[in-house]
C-alpha cells in the first residue's frame, strides 16, 4: 500500500523568505512523486514531478523539490516566496506497480504574508 | 491546447437521487482518472479508464461507477445519493507515452447532496 504524509496543516512565511512544504511517503516499489497546487474553487495544478535521475527537480513558478530516498521525503521548496503563492499544496505518490492511481497527502495550506 | 473540462461545474441533488458527471480530457490523452475531494477524507482515487476499459478502482461502494467512450470522454455516475457524497469530483487526464506520468486535472464538479 502507498501513503503520503504532509505533517504541517499550515505553513506561514513572509514574502521574500524561502519556503519549505514537507512531504514523506511510503511505497513498496519505486516512487513516482508529484506536487500539485490548488487555488480556491479550482482543480489541481501540476507543479513538478520526480520519476528518476537528479534528486533536485525544478518545476513551475520557481518551485523545486528535493527527493531523499533514505528519508523517504520529497519536500517542496522555493527560494523567495510571493504573496500569490498562497494556496493549498498537495504531495502525491504513485507506486510504479500500482497503475495510474495517485495517493495524496492531506494538503498543506501555505500563507505568504506581505 | 484546451485543458480538462468537466460539466456541470456545480450540482445540487437530493438524497436518493442519482447523478452523472462528465469529463473531457485534453486532446490526445486517453487515460482518465476520477478523484473525490472532501474536507474530511481529502483526495481519494475513484477509478481510472484507458481505452474504454476500467484499469483500476478505488475503495468506493458499487454506487459509484464510470465509463469511458471511444473519444476518451468519461462519465461517472453515483446512484442512490447520500449526504456524504457531497464533494468536489475531479477528473484528470494523462498524456500518452511511457515517459508521461503526471496527470492534469479539470476544475471539478462540486456536488451538494441535500
Amino acid at each position: 500500500a502507498q501513503s503520503v504524509a504532509q505533517p504541517e496543516d499550515q505553513v506561514n512565511v513572509a514574502e521574500g523568505n524561502p519556503l519549505t512544504v514537507k512531504c514523506t511517503y511510503s511505497v513498496s516499489g519505486n516512487p513516482y512523486l508529484f506536487w500539485y497546487v490548488q487555488y480556491p474553487n479550482r482543480g489541481l495544478q501540476f507543479l513538478l514531478k520526480y520519476i528518476t535521475g537528479d534528486n533536485l527537480v525544478k518545476g513551475s513558478y520557481g518551485f523545486e523539490a528535493e527527493f531523499n530516498k533514505s528519508q523517504t521525503s520529497f519536500h517542496l521548496k522555493k527560494p523567495s516566496a510571493l504573496v500569490s503563492d498562497s494556496a493549498l499544496y498537495f504531495c502525491a505518490v504513485r507506486d510504479e506497480n500500482a497503475g495510474n492511481m495517485l495517493t495524496f497527502g492531506g494538503g498543506t495550506r501555505l500563507m505568504v504574508k506581505p | 491546447k484546451a485543458g480538462v473540462t468537466q460539466t456541470p461545474r456545480y450540482l445540487i441533488k437530493t438524497r436518493g437521487q442519482q447523478v452523472t458527471l462528465s469529463c473531457s480530457p485534453i486532446s490526445g490523452h486517453r487515460s482518465v482518472s476520477w478523484y473525490q475531494q472532501t474536507p474530511g477524507q481529502g483526495l481519494q482515487f475513484l477509478f481510472e479508464y484507458f481505452s474504454e476499459t476500467q484499469r483500476n478502482k478505488g475503495n468506493f461502494p458499487g454506487r459509484f461507477s464510470g465509463r469511458q467512450f471511444s473519444n476518451s470522454r468519461s462519465e461517472m455516475n453515483v446512484s442512490t445519493l447520500e449526504l456524504g457524497d457531497s464533494a468536489l469530483y475531479l477528473c484528470a487526464s494523462r498524456p500518452p507515452g511511457v515517459g508521461s506520468h503526471e496527470q492534469y486535472f479539470g476544475p471539478g464538479t462540486r456536488l451538494t447532496v441535500t
